[in-house]
């Protein structure tokens, strides 16, 4: 069953695909940025973080983009797979605020077979 | 480990009724989260604790809701009165110090009728 029936900005993206999933983040401050995956009556799961000092981070399967000069955060998953199906969160970790941990909006991905 | 563990998953009670949702952190983590995801608010930050202590309280709705954590092992979340607009998914979730993984429980769904 869904989480909590979310409204939310949605990605259909065809199996084998590459999927790109962006975030606008306000908190010139924040530290870190972090992505977390969402699935059906789950709690989210991390998946990737990135410093505020870098502009790109490379993991299995995903990448993060950071641009500071517009605030703006993607995430790229190569050759979606139907388990990537989930709710996508950007959070932001900021250490001045005693390791504040934020979250956007999020955005569901729906892998088609 | 088992995890960040929360009790109950599922609450169904009436307005008015004290509601008391617990939370137990992975061992040794020294930040504990809690959170609300609602579909008209996405994922919001309550209060955190560091080594027990409350850090930031600001996202707390009102003075029905409080928090408490005894122990490093143990947080509860208390919304006294209840009222049909707190009925949410709430999340519990801890991190290691001065980590940006967060690990979540499998959140209590609170329904106030």
């Amino acid at each position: 069953g869904e989480s909590v029936g979310l409204h939310l900005p949605t990605l259909s993206v065809q199996e084998g695909d590459n999927s790109i999933i962006n975030c606008a983040y306000s908190n010139s401050a924040s530290d870190y940025f972090i992505w977390y995956k969402q699935e059906s009556g789950k709690g989210p799961q991390f998946i990737i973080d990135i410093r505020s000092n870098m502009d790109k981070r490379q993991g299995q399967r995903v990448t993060v983009l950071l641009n500071k000069t517009v605030k703006h955060l993607s995430l790229q998953i190569a050759a979606t797979q139907p388990g990537d199906s989930a709710v996508y969160f950007c959070a932001e970790n900021t250490k001045a605020a005693g390791n504040k941990l934020t979250f956007g909006g999020g955005t569901r991905v729906l892998v088609k077979p | 480990d088992a995890g960040v563990i929360q009790s109950p998953r599922h609450e169904v009670t009436e307005m008015g009724q004290e509601v008391t949702l617990r939370c137990k952190p992975i061992s040794g983590h020294d930040y504990l989260f809690w959170y609300r995801q609602t579909m008209m608010r996405g994922l919001e930050l309550l209060i955190y604790f560091n080594n027990n202590v409350p850090i930031d309280d600001s996202g707390m709705p009102e003075d029905r809701f409080s928090a408490k954590m005894p122990n490093a092992s143990f947080s509860t979340l208390k919304i006294q009165p209840s009222e049909p607009r707190d009925s949410a998914v709430y999340f519990c979730a801890s991190s290691p110090r001065g980590g940006t993984e967060a690990f979540f429980g499998q959140g209590t769904r609170l329904t106030v009728v």
